[in-house]
């Protein structure tokens, strides 16, 4: 199946730093990748859907200025959590498909964020 | 929006027992996924389903549309099957959104 690349898998930053975490498909081209988070026991929740080109779609609640995706290529999605706060430390999770809605969704690794 | 729903929610069972997690949803969807999430976080694709039935090995998903409701089955269960599963729906309708995630039901395989 088609791959997916999150890097890093682990990030420890201080209070009122930036984060930078990249979404990569390795063997395909995806107009659009997924951004999720999931905070202990919980289930994971979709925060923005990042379009190759264009702005990204954030959900309900996701501050589209504290949580900056871009979207450059068909292969990179990049996900800054600016001005990081000990709240924001959970794990966040990229997905992409071949595109349409009927296909296979690939997951990168995940982000293990802390922010102390 | 479509809510998800699990059960159970933690399953516990013995070696070579046969486990069915079950999920069910509320509205339509085009397509639904059973995702396996290990206890680093990540996360395996095990199932895309949008109708009837698929296997794969010791696993099995099925889905009845009209019901809104799918399983997965595990035959001949192995501890190294213990892991959080998870139902995930893709809404019908237009655009790209994401997936919509039930709680996921925490299994423990014991030898």
């Amino acid at each position: 199946g088609a791959v997916v690349s999150q890097h890093p898998s682990r990030v420890i930053c201080k209070s009122g730093t930036s984060v930078k975490i990249e979404c990569r498909s390795l063997d395909f081209q995806a107009t659009t990748m997924f951004w999720y988070r999931q905070f202990p026991k919980q289930s994971l929740m979709l925060m923005a859907t990042s379009n190759e080109g264009s702005k990204a779609t954030y959900e309900q609640g996701v501050e589209k200025d504290k949580f900056l995706i871009n979207h450059a290529s068909l292969t990179l999605s990049t996900l800054t959590v600016t001005s990081a706060h000990p709240e924001d430390s959970s794990f966040y999770i990229c997905s992409a498909g071949l595109g349409g809605l009927k296909t296979e969704a690939f997951f990168g690794q995940g982000t293990r964020l802390t922010v102390v | 929006k479509n809510e998800v729903e699990q059960s159970p929610q933690n399953l516990t069972a013995q070696e070579g027992e046969f486990i069915t997690i079950n999920c069910s949803y509320s509205v339509g969807i085009s397509a639904l996924h059973w995702l396996q999430q290990h206890p680093g976080g990540g996360i395996v694709s095990l199932f895309m389903l949008s109708s009837g039935k698929k296997k794969h090995g010791r696993l099995i998903a099925t889905i009845n549309i009209q019901e809104k409701h799918s399983s997965l089955h595990i035959t001949a269960s192995h501890p190294r099957d213990s892991a959080v599963y998870i139902c995930a729906v893709r809404y019908s309708g237009g655009g790209a959104d994401g997936l919509t995630f039930g709680k996921g039901t925490h299994l423990i395989i014991q030898p």
